[in-house]
């Protein structure tokens, strides 16, 4: 079981220019979770799927930020026209279900120069 | 929505001591409090959780206590050691829905 899988683990973007985060969940979990963390604003919710549905996208963003599930193996977080006060570390997660132990990648380093 | 409140920021405690963190959350309706560990360069860990069905949890040297009706839950670790220097973050959910953290506790072991 290789945990979480989040692709790339670092990625400087242009200001203006559009970043996709790539994220693998353990097999056979069907709960998918995206979160940012920053310094200043800590750990903060941006969007989650269930069984591939998006359930909750209350943290995101609306008019930049976007997130998918075409199949249960991957996800993807979408940034246009990327800001400064976009660069974070955003970490994907998963559980087999609600309520139970929820697993992180190691994070994608977004820097926006 | 759920707002969690973590209330220390820093913690330094002797080695061998105990440590403990405190937590608040707002929504009524939450009924699953996990706390994570997240070590320097590292991504979040899960160390133990505790649901509303109950108000005590031990794993080992971890202690979880909830009381419902101050909204609040502490994390407790005992025997303190080296490696448990890290950062602590407390976080909530209701409906098997998102987790909502706290801003997270920088503990510190002291020799």
């Amino acid at each position: 079981n290789a945990g979480v899988i989040q692709t790339p683990r670092h990625k400087v973007t242009g200001k203006g220019q559009e970043a996709t985060l790539w994220c693998e969940p353990i097999s056979g979990h069907s709960a998918v979770f995206w979160y940012r963390q920053t310094i200043v604003q800590g750990l903060e919710f941006l969007t989650y799927f269930r069984n591939q549905a998006p359930i909750d996208d209350s943290g995101m963003p609306k008019e930049r930020f976007s997130a998918q599930m075409p199949n249960q193996s991957h996800s993807t977080l979408k940034i246009q026209s990327t800001q400064p006060q976009d660069s974070a570390v955003y970490l994907c997660a998963s559980s087999l279900w609600g309520d139970t132990e929820v697993f992180f990648g190691k994070g994608t380093r977004l820097t926006v120069v | 929505g759920e707002k969690v409140e973590q209330h220390e920021s820093t913690l330094s405690v002797r080695e061998g001591d105990s440590a403990v963190i405190n937590c608040t959350y707002t929504d009524t309706a939450s009924s699953y409090f996990p706390w994570y560990k997240q070590e320097a360069g590292k991504s979040l860990h899960f160390v133990i959780d505790i649901r509303s069905n109950v108000d005590r949890k031990q794993s080992q040297r971890l202690i979880v206590l909830l009381d419902k009706k101050a909204k609040r839950f502490s994390l407790h670790i005992t025997a303190t050691q080296p490696e448990d220097s890290a950062i602590y973050f407390c976080a909530a959910s209701y409906n098997q829905g998102k987790l909502i953290f706290g801003q997270g506790t920088k503990l510190s072991i002291k020799p």
